[in-house]
């Protein structure tokens, strides 16, 4: 059965922190793995990845892929109140299925 | 219009009640999806489509559930016998190209609650 395990499932941390997300995988037909951030309902794109090793950046967020370990870890430095929300992390599926495997989801609270 | 539209928002309903959730696309946007978020879970896929046609509806958990799409535009998911383990969150998501999940955009969810 396909899987996707994030962990910690919750997090606190005051404001200025650096924080690690991890998202380990085991999937029969890998094709790219992705990271959302979901505050309210509505889950917003953060990354996408498919090569190992390949670092991506977008401000104090970043995030990179090991397909050999099967993991991801998604980075925030300097983290601000406006990070408080869950990070989602998904596998896309190769094969001609269309769906993502999601993980449970991290709640991350950044307190002022 | 700008974003995907979900309706209702929020969805109260008595035990074996039969429910419909609307999903307004982006418009031209050709691929549909439906999820399902639990309590405490994560996302979980319900159906694809591509156009009107819907090539994979593996997700849909049991024939109580079933999904429609008209015109290349609105989807419905409807619920017969509603359960209470059918509270959940139903998120719409759809994109302009097929199969490329950093397209999707999503919808702000329908909350259903089964009394």
């Amino acid at each position: 059965e396909d899987k996707v395990v994030q962990s910690p499932l919750s997090l606190v941390v005051h404001e200025g922190d650096t924080v690690t997300l991890n998202c380990s995988y085991e999937v029969t037909n890998f094709r790219s793995l992705l990271w959302y951030k979901q505050e309210k309902k509505a889950p917003t794109f953060l990354f996408m990845l498919t090569s190992s090793g390949i670092e991506k950046k977008s401000g104090r967020l970043s995030s990179i892929l090991d397909k050999k370990e099967l993991f991801s870890i998604l980075n925030i430095t300097a983290t601000q109140t406006g990070d408080s929300a869950v990070y989602l992390c998904a596998v896309e599926l190769q094969g001609g299925s269309e769906k993502l495997v999601f993980g449970k989801g991290m709640k991350l609270t950044v307190n002022p | 219009g700008a974003g995907v539209s979900q309706s209702p928002s929020n969805k109260v309903t008595e035990k074996g009640k039969d429910v419909e959730l609307r999903c307004d696309p982006i418009s031209g946007h050709t691929a549909l999806y439906w999820y399902r978020q639990s309590l405490g879970q994560g996302l979980e896929f319900l159906i694809y489509f591509q156009g009107n046609s819907a090539p994979d509806k593996s997700g849909l958990p049991s024939d109580r559930f079933s999904a429609e799409r008209t015109g290349g535009s609105v989807s419905t998911l409807t619920i017969q016998r509603t359960q209470q383990e059918d509270s959940a969150v139903y998120l719409c998501a759809s994109s302009l190209v097929r199969a490329r999940p950093d397209g999707y955009t999503f919808g702000s969810g329908t909350r259903l609650t089964v009394v």
